[in-house]
């Protein structure tokens, strides 16, 4: 199974562009790489996803390098609502299904 | 309705107490999973069913028994619970499908403290 590495914290200015970097060097070609949110200890928040094309929604982008060994999630504008802990996903299939494979984390806190 | 439930919310049980945690969607997703979370780590993965069936067990103790009844509902009974038990059990589920279009959703998860 690939694994994630990501850096434990990080802080962003408000209204500042956050960038949160993710290893993932043993990815597989056909495995996704996802992106979640988990704000105090809710239910993790889908924010993207992708294979190995950049892409963009209304939440966030994201940048998936050619070798597909990084990738990483960048949030435009960061208000004080982004203040979570970001999770790098790789969606292996197993077993006649997915796993999603969770990373450590990344710890951001978007100060005023 | 993009929503996965769970209930309770908050549960309480002794090491000899039988208890249920239930899980429920309607997005007719066929993939359904049991998470542990403990304080500042990330979700570890325990159970998957897909299309009803137990497809993984990541080598969890007996003490937890997963059951999916029908393709909206997820259960995770509970026996003879350890302290280190303790957690916030998060349920998800996901259409199960290859391709592009299998995000999971996740519940809020119910806190379960065993003393």
């Amino acid at each position: 199974d690939a694994k994630t590495t990501q850096p434990t914290s990080m802080d962003c200015a408000e209204g500042r562009a956050a960038n949160l970097p993710c290893n993932h060097s043993t990815i597989s070609g056909n495995e996704y790489v996802y992106w979640y949110r988990q704000i105090h200890s809710q239910g993790p928040q889908y924010i993207i996803h992708g294979l190995k094309n950049n892409e963009t929604n209304e939440m966030a982008s994201l940048i998936i390098t050619e070798d597909r060994k990084s990738s990483t999630l960048i949030l435009p504008h960061a208000t004080l609502r982004d203040t979570a802990v970001y999770y790098c996903i790789v969606r292996a299939a197993t077993s006649g299904t997915y796993k999603y494979i969770f990373g450590t984390g990344t710890r951001l806190k978007v100060l005023a | 309705d993009t929503e996965v439930t769970q209930t309770p919310k908050h549960l309480v049980m002794g090491m000899t107490n039988k208890k249920s945690l239930k899980c429920e969607q309607h997005m007719g997703h066929r993939a359904m999973y049991w998470y542990k979370q403990k304080a500042k780590k990330p979700p570890e993965l325990m159970f998957v069913y897909s299309y009803e069936k137990l497809s993984i067990n990541e080598s969890v103790p007996s003490r937890f028994s997963p059951e999916c009844p029908n393709s909206s509902l997820l259960n995770l009974h509970l026996h003879a619970l350890q302290p280190e038990d303790s957690a916030l059990y998060l349920c998800a589920s996901s259409q199960d499908r290859s391709g592009s279009y299998n995000e999971q959703f996740f519940g809020p998860g119910t806190r379960l403290t065993v003393l």
